[in-house]
């Protein structure tokens, strides 16, 4: 178990639905973070929350909404999604900025697909 | 533009057959230098964290160092249980971590 645990693991969704995905650290981390890994890119920022404030968001479409209610939990939200939006979905979490010492500890994520 | 570019894409080893994987960066202001591992399936795992050109850390059969512009992450008799992407990522000044695409790494007994 790293720390930072990730619910559903696998997610299928059709275009019309709506679903959440689940974060949750117990890292004692104030810094949590969801990224995008798609097959042959990098991988891309989507959020950044920081002591529960949202820092940056990298003109990620309206159809994901996050929402980060307290320090060891955090939340994606879909809705109407595209199948080009059929990812491996990873959040993580640091102690403050994750410049200093470890950077980032991150979940399995979820690998969402959407028909 | 901040840039990190990953070579070999993919790099296949005899168990045994040292190597080095390439990590070339352009950023503005360097806060880190960090390199991962990922298994399938699961998300990128910490392995080290560089600062400053020419410093050098090591665990097992991995080596990391840094220059001015690249990284290298140098396998010594690398073994089965080594094989998984690398991914490198740098923190510019006052952002978050930027990836790059990996390096796959397959070695055979």
């Amino acid at each position: 178990e790293t720390g930072v645990t990730q619910t559903p693991r696998h997610l299928v969704m059709g275009m019309t639905n709506k679903k959440s995905l689940k974060c949750e650290q117990h890292l004692g981390h104030n810094a949590m973070y969801w990224y995008k890994q798609s097959a042959k890119k990098p991988l891309e920022l989507m959020f950044v929350y920081s002591l529960e404030e949202r820092v940056e968001n990298n003109s990620v479409p309206s159809r994901f909404s996050p929402e980060c209610p307290n320090s060891s939990h955090l939340f994606l939200h879909l809705h109407t999604l595209q199948p080009e939006d059929s990812a491996l979905y990873l959040c993580a979490s640091s102690l403050d900025d994750g410049g200093s010492g470890y950077g980032y500890t991150f979940g399995s994520g979820t690998r969402l697909t959407v028909v | 533009e901040d840039q990190v570019t990953q070579s070999p894409e993919a790099l296949r080893l005899q168990e045994g057959e040292s190597s080095s994987l390439n990590c070339s960066y352009t950023v503005s202001g360097l806060r880190g230098l960090f390199w991962y591992r990922q298994d399938p399936g699961k998300g990128p795992e910490f392995l080290f964290t560089l600062y400053s050109a020419g410093e050098e850390k090591e665990k097992e059969r991995l080596k990391a160092t840094l220059t001015k512009k690249e990284s290298f992450l140098h396998i010594t008799a690398p073994k089965p249980e080594d094989s998984a992407t690398y991914l490198c990522a740098v923190m510019p000044a006052g952002y978050a971590l930027n990836f790059g695409k990996g390096t796959s790494l397959l070695v055979t007994p």
